[in-house]
């Protein structure tokens, strides 16, 4: 069975300081998908980054950033000089080959606080 | 292009009675979802469709009913309301990732 842990229920910064959110999966497939979404305050959810598992580069857009490690099963995001505009909950998500990715196992989400 | 649509955005419900969520999309995405979220649960996957006239249970299926005749919506339906149906629903469409729907509140009391 997949699972994904998302061990941060809460966590609040002040404006501009760097913040990671730590993302844990379990998978027996060699093959899988990694997400994650972003819902503010106003409940939309928005889709953030896939990366399947054999793509093990960090990527960049802008000031988020992902930390993709199989070894560790972590796909962690950080968000460089945090914003008032970040404060929202984050979800990460897991998918299998078979589905590649139209049926998600999410974790329980982080509520990420940003004070000005 | 509206994308996802759903309604109602809220919904009171007494226990037993019955409703309809509303779908519809106007991408012509083959592939639709509905999922409940839950404080401290994320979300998790009601019934899917990968095109018009097939739909599948997914992890939370009992209580949910869904049928898909067209393309563009894959309605959800409560066919006798319970309070653990208290939730907020979303529909979602898939391509590389998912679109949702701006989601819909359920209270059942």
């Amino acid at each position: 069975a997949q699972k994904v842990t998302q061990a941060q229920t809460e966590i609040s910064v002040v404006e501009k300081e760097d913040v990671t959110l730590d993302c844990v999966y379990e998978t027996r497939d060699t093959t899988y998908y990694l997400f994650w979404y972003k819902q503010p305050p106003s409940g939309e959810l928005v889709f953030l980054i896939r990366r399947n598992s054999f793509d093990e580069q960090n990527e960049i857009s802008g000031r988020y950033s992902w930390n993709f490690q199989k070894s560790t099963s972590s796909f962690n995001f950080t968000i460089t000089a945090s914003q008032v505009v970040d404060s929202a909950v984050y979800f990460c998500a897991l998918s299998d080959q078979e589905t590649s990715g139209s049926r998600l196992t999410f974790g329980e989400g982080t509520q990420l606080t940003v004070n000005p | 292009n509206a994308g996802v649509t759903q309604t109602p955005k809220f919904q009171v419900l007494k226990t037993g009675q019955s409703m309809t969520l509303q779908c519809a999309q106007d991408m012509n995405h083959e592939y639709m979802s509905w999922y409940r979220q839950d404080p401290g649960m994320g979300l998790r996957l009601i019934h899917y469709s990968v095109g018009a006239g097939i739909t599948d249970q997914g992890e939370v299926p009992n209580g949910y009913n869904v049928s898909r005749s067209t393309t563009e919506d894959f309605p959800l339906r409560l066919l006798s309301a319970a309070p653990s149906q208290t939730s907020v629903y979303f529909c979602a469409t898939w391509v590389y990732g998912y679109t949702f729907g701006s989601g819909t509140r359920l209270t059942v009391v």
